[in-house]
């Protein structure tokens, strides 16, 4: 079956100005992650949904960052007033409802913050 | 709070030698573990978890982990290495105490296979 989707694959955007990347969960998908990946590092992972429940916010680096789910499908991540060391992999993955149950991953959003 | 230390940056092994990636963890209550990898020019994929019950688990492309609870550890293993087992490794948790979803993620262990 279809996997995550996420887009746009690749994003440059100047200094200062808004961009938004959304991302396709995989069908059935209760819950829903975004992560950050600098170049040659790990995982910072950002922020959650959950089915109904509120979102998990807590890592979101600034003000600057917000995401919003649409019921158990589709997800934006918003970045107002970019900065340079925004720029990075944008990882959105997908899993069933359930702790135990392993994240799908896409293939990211590479934004580039001139 | 859940955190998660890969304390090798990289790894090397020759081919047909046997491989390991370290992982140790730190959480409040039952931990679930995961390791993720990432080949190149691909996006992450699963390998395999602990949940609870048997402390060695089988995953993918023959690894094997171990969880340790004394040593609060969950190593990767494979008995003989591929070249194309080369790729970047993550080491992934969650607390079962705080009933979250939030995962966090390892800085990540680079391997090596040299043929």
């Amino acid at each position: 079956g279809a996997g995550v989707s996420q887009s746009p694959s690749n994003k440059v955007t100047e200094k200062g100005k808004d961009v938004e990347l959304r991302c396709d969960p995989i069908s059935g998908h209760t819950a829903l992650y975004w992560y950050r990946q600098r170049l040659g590092q790990g995982l910072e992972f950002l922020i959650y949904f959950q089915g109904n429940s509120a979102p998990d916010k807590s890592g979101l680096p600034s003000d600057r960052f917000s995401a919003e789910r649409t019921g158990e499908s589709v997800s934006t991540l918003t970045i107002q007033r970019t900065q340079q060391e925004d720029s990075a992999v944008y990882l959105c993955a997908s899993s069933r409802g359930g702790l135990s149950y392993e994240q799908y991953f896409g293939p990211g959003t590479r934004l580039t913050v001139t | 709070a859940q955190s998660v230390a890969q304390p090798e940056d990289q790894v090397n092994v020759a081919e047909g030698n046997p491989l390991t990636v370290k992982c140790t963890y730190s959480v409040s209550g039952n931990p679930y573990l995961f390791w993720y990898v990432q080949y190149p020019n691909r996006g992450l994929q699963f390998l395999l978890k602990y949940i609870t019950g048997d402390n060695l688990v089988k995953g993918s492309y023959g690894f094997e982990a171990e969880f340790n609870k004394s040593q609060t550890s969950f190593h990767l293993k494979k008995p003989s290495a591929l070249v194309s087992d080369s790729a970047l490794y993550f080491c992934a948790v969650r607390d079962g105490g705080t009933g979250g979803f939030k995962t966090i993620f390892g800085a990540g262990t680079r391997l090596f296979v040299k043929a």
